[in-house]
């Protein structure tokens, strides 16, 4: 089974600054890496898929990169409604065995 | 517009078997590239992948509940069905549906629609 793990587990970042995320896998998924963000209470909402390309509806301020083992979103300038919990996925196995990272918490500092 | 819902018992007893139903519209199972999931999610923890079943009738589970798991879908009720044995207190979640697609090649795209979940709790 492929791991995700991502770091770090609470980021604290005032309104208007730049977040960086980082996720890793535990063997090569290539691009095939997602990134989700859920609020409280709310199913997960799609942002990033295919490492880079925001998913429709997504604000130009989330970006993605990376490849292989290493990816990171970046929120450039943290709106009020981006505070919330980030988990990236691999879809990059066949037969299908996706797995999740244990997000980030991004919370007001 | 694409919609899911999940429904289900609220409370099951330790040992029971778990039945949830996830109806859809806005897409078909019978389209291929088509695929539903479940993903659950204990109170305040991760996501975990649970099942998928694709328009094809194929079906894949995780590795570690694979024992405990049956997939299945009614395309002309546009619904598909997950049930899972021999439930424990450790199966409280939230269980979500979501749609994927398969685009060949063995590959696919990530889960773009949720259901908003249903919280099941496991408790005698």
């Amino acid at each position: 089974e492929i791991v995700m793990t991502q770091s770090p587990a609470t980021l604290s970042v005032s309104p208007g600054e730049r977040a960086t995320l980082s996720c890793r896998a535990s063997q090569s998924v290539s691009s095939n890496l997602a990134w989700y963000q859920q609020k409280p209470g709310q199913a997960p909402r799609l942002l990033i898929y295919g490492a880079s390309t925001r998913a429709t509806g997504i604000p130009a301020r989330f970006s993605g990169s990376g490849s292989g083992t290493e990816f990171t979103l970046t929120i450039s300038s943290l709106q009020s409604e981006d505070f919330a919990v980030y988990y990236c996925q691999q879809y990059n196995n066949w037969p299908p065995k996706f797995t999740f990272g244990p997000g980030t918490k991004v919370d007001i500092k | 517009q694409v919609t899911l819902r999940e429904s289900g018992p609220a409370l099951v007893k330790p040992t029971q078997t778990l039945t949830l139903t996830c109806t859809f519209s806005g897409f078909s199972l019978s389209t291929s590239g088509m695929c539903v999931s479940w993903i659950r999610q204990p109170p305040g923890k991760a996501l975990e992948w649970l099942a998928l079943i694709d328009w094809d009738d194929d079906k894949y589970y995780s590795t570690s509940l694979k024992t405990r798991l049956t997939i299945s879908k009614d395309t002309s009720k546009n619904q598909v069905v997950l049930t899972m044995t021999n439930m424990d207190p450790v199966d409280t979640a939230t269980y979500y549906c979501a749609r994927i697609r398969y685009y060949g090649s063995g590959s696919y795209l990530p889960f773009d629609y949720w259901g908003q979940g249903t919280l099941v709790t496991v408790s005698s």
